[in-house]
């Protein structure tokens, strides 16, 4: 069975520094991870997928993640932080041993944006 | 550009009555999904479809029902509408010839019971 954890339900950062938002994840078959972020009023909307292509994976607005193995970890990470980047962030992971490609989502990080 | 939509982006009901949220999608996927969010618990699953006419129950399938008559939409019913179900609700799909099975997003109703 897979699974994901996310390490804080609340992250605080200021304009311009560095986003760091922790994932951990258990899966007894090769995962797939994905990254989704939430904007307020709004729905999920996919920011990478990491699909074992490449352990670094990059995607929108910026943000990248990399997938370490030895860890168990698909941490997200944003070199500077902007002020829209405030939002809820999901760490997923695929459930690749269900009968309908579903995603088993992490309880969310929400990130903060200080001037 | 794929979407998803949703019926409602608010609704207020009244405990006792019965809610229908319905959810359409436009890329022909084979997969839907509606998943209920709260503070602090994430998105839970409550139930998915993998064709038409066809469901499971997911992780909290209690005081909810589906229905999947087309492959495009997917209802869920509340029958009997209770304070406890007050929540967003997002619907979801995928295609099974993604590989990795990624999932898009409707934009989500935020449902209160009185």
């Amino acid at each position: 069975a897979q699974s994901v954890t996310q390490l804080g339900s609340h992250v605080s950062v200021s304009e311009g520094a560095l986003v760091l938002l922790r994932c951990n994840y258990s899966s007894s078959v090769p995962p797939y991870l994905f990254w989704y972020v939430q904007y307020p009023n709004q729905g999920l909307q996919l920011l990478l997928k990491y699909t074992s292509a490449a352990t670094l994976v990059k995607g929108i607005n910026g943000f990248e993640a990399e997938f370490k193995k030895s860890e168990t970890s698909f941490h997200l990470t944003k070199p500077s932080a902007h002020m829209s980047d405030a939002a809820e962030y999901f760490c997923a992971v695929s459930d690749r041993g269900s009968s309908a490609s579903k995603i088993i989502f992490g309880s969310g990080t929400r990130l903060s944006i200080r001037p | 550009d794929v979407k998803v939509t949703q019926s409602s982006r608010y609704l207020v009901k009244r405990t006792g009555e019965k809610v229908f949220l319905e959810c359409v999608q436009d890329m022909d996927h084979e997969n839907m999904f509606w998943y209920r969010q709260d503070p602090g618990l994430g998105l839970r699953l409550i139930y998915f479809s993998y064709d038409v006419k066809m469901k499971e129950k997911g992780d909290i399938p209690e005081g909810y029902s589906v229905s999947r008559e087309k492959k495009e939409r997917f209802s869920l019913i509340l029958e009997s509408a209770s304070t406890n179900q007050t929540s967003m609700y997002l619907c979801a799909s995928s295609s099974d010839t993604s590989y990795y099975n990624e999932q898009f997003f409707g934009p989500g109703t935020r449902l209160t019971v009185l």
